[in-house]
């Protein structure tokens, strides 16, 4: 079957450093990789969205000076939060599709990040 | 804009009550629309998707009809049980050129109590 899995599934970091977290997509090519967070008491915001071959797009309040995205293959994406502050605690989820067959989006349990 | 609204922030039920929890959206064209179900410390699961309009999916004994007309996408059970606890989000996914982008609402956190 699909599955989505997310490394590591919680992290604290100080303010002002930064945080990678993962993302790996098995049994099925990812060829599309949308990052979300949910910040505390929220709904899922779209980061960006990543699809192989193309630029990332990223939504309004969301740069790529912040959060860096790598979609080097059909199976793994990764996002960096740089310069974590408090306002970036949430959880943060990976989204993988294979659009080339109109499949569904998996998500991933999500990274947990704390900023102390 | 593209939303989608649920109103209710907090559903408390007994065990084999009936539920209803309310959502609707907003959008141009002819969305895809979901009910994603989140447990503590989990990631959101999908529970039920319908493409079509007018129909109705069902997943585990919950169901939702796309309603085009009224714009909603309601989702019910006739009996609850504890274990269905849970964060319950409603959602439609708007389809970009070579991507994907799903729009939630702000979730209805369903407790059932034994």
């Amino acid at each position: 079957g699909a599955l989505v899995y997310q490394y590591p599934r919680r992290t604290i970091c100080k303010s002002g450093t930064s945080m990678r977290m993962e993302c790996q997509a098995v049994g099925f090519q990812a060829t599309s990789v949308a990052w979300y967070r949910q910040s505390p008491q929220k709904t899922f915001e779209l980061i960006a969205l990543s699809t192989v071959n193309s630029a990332i797009k990223y939504e309004q309040n969301f740069t790529q000076e912040k959060f860096p995205i790598s979609h080097p293959n059909l199976s793994f994406s990764s996002m960096t939060v740089l310069n974590a502050y408090l306002e970036d605690r949430g959880l943060y989820l990976c989204g993988a599709r294979d659009w080339t067959n109109y499949a569904e989006q998996f998500f991933g349990p999500g990274t947990r990040l704390t900023v102390l | 804009g593209d939303s989608v609204i649920q109103m209710q922030g907090q559903v408390t039920l007994s065990e084999n009550d009936f539920l209803f929890i309310n959502c609707t959206y907003s959008t141009t064209g002819y969305p895809t629309l979901f009910w994603y179900v989140q447990y503590s410390g989990e990631g959101p699961q999908l529970l039920l998707q319908v493409t079509t309009a007018n129909n109705k999916g069902s997943s585990r004994g919950f169901e939702a009809t796309y309603d085009k007309g009224t714009t909603s996408f309601h989702l019910q059970k006739t009996s609850v049980q504890e274990i269905d606890s849970a964060v319950y989000y409603c959602a439609m996914r708007q389809a970009g050129t070579g991507g994907y982008k799903v729009v939630f609402g702000s979730g209805t956190r369903l407790l059932v109590s034994p």
